[in-house]
């Protein structure tokens, strides 16, 4: 199985750019999260789906970043428009069922300057 | 709500020395307990996991860890630490009902390996 593949890996940008951050879960797993993390904050769950179906978006920082999952072998987080403050990695993960663990991708490492 | 506490920031050991990391959770029901271990650059990477029965579970690299409901804990340990240990350690809790997915985590616990 080759886990979770996230592209970028790396991203710089100028504020105010659109940021367009990919995933795709585990083949068969039915969960997806998208998590940021920091120095400051650690690591913060953004949103996560359920069968494709945004369960939780509590996570999400503001009206900038929005999150799609078309199919089940595909996710985006969007970010439009960027800022400084914006800059983190953001990581993916996917599990097969409740109860089970979360399967991590490496990571977008995003600078906005 | 659920919470995860790991007491330890920053934990520094000699190579060879034996390691306990802590982790504590608040939460009535049974839950779904997990550490993960981050390299620099990297993602987080499961080492090990409890779901029911046996309270001692074996993980990866040499890492066990051990269930004590009494106390709402689930310390990490390895007997003999090694260079490539050096990360950072994730303690994470899920629990069961209404298809909940979602895992909270600690704020991790940094180890650094004195040769």
């Amino acid at each position: 199985d080759a886990g979770v593949i996230q592209s970028p890996r790396h991203e710089v940008t100028e504020m105010g750019q659109e940021v367009t951050l990919r995933c795709k879960p585990i083949s068969g797993h039915n969960s997806l999260f998208w998590y940021r993390q920091t120095m400051m904050r650690g690591l913060e769950l953004l949103i996560y789906f359920n069968n494709n179906v945004p369960i939780d978006d509590s996570g999400m920082p503001e009206d900038r970043f929005s999150a799609k999952m078309p199919n089940a072998s595909f996710s985006t987080l969007k970010i439009q428009p960027s800022e400084p403050r914006d800059s983190a990695v953001y990581f993916c993960a996917s599990s097969p069922r409740e109860g089970s663990p979360q399967y991590f991708g490496p990571g977008t490492r995003l600078l906005v300057l | 709500a659920q919470s995860v506490t790991q007491p330890d920031i920053h934990i520094t050991v000699s190579e060879g020395a034996s390691l306990e990391l802590r982790c504590n959770y608040s939460y009535g029901a049974t839950p779904y307990l997990f550490w993960y271990v981050q390299s620099p650059g990297q993602g987080l990477q499961l080492l090990l996991k409890y779901f029911s029965g046996d309270t001692l579970v074996q993980g990866i690299k040499g890492f066990e860890a051990e269930f004590k409901r009494s106390q709402s804990s689930f310390n990490l340990r390895k007997p003999s630490v090694h260079w490539s240990d050096a990360a950072e350690y994730f303690c994470a809790v899920g629990f069961s009902g209404g298809s909940n997915y979602k895992l909270t985590f600690g704020k991790g616990t940094l180890l650094t390996v004195n040769p």
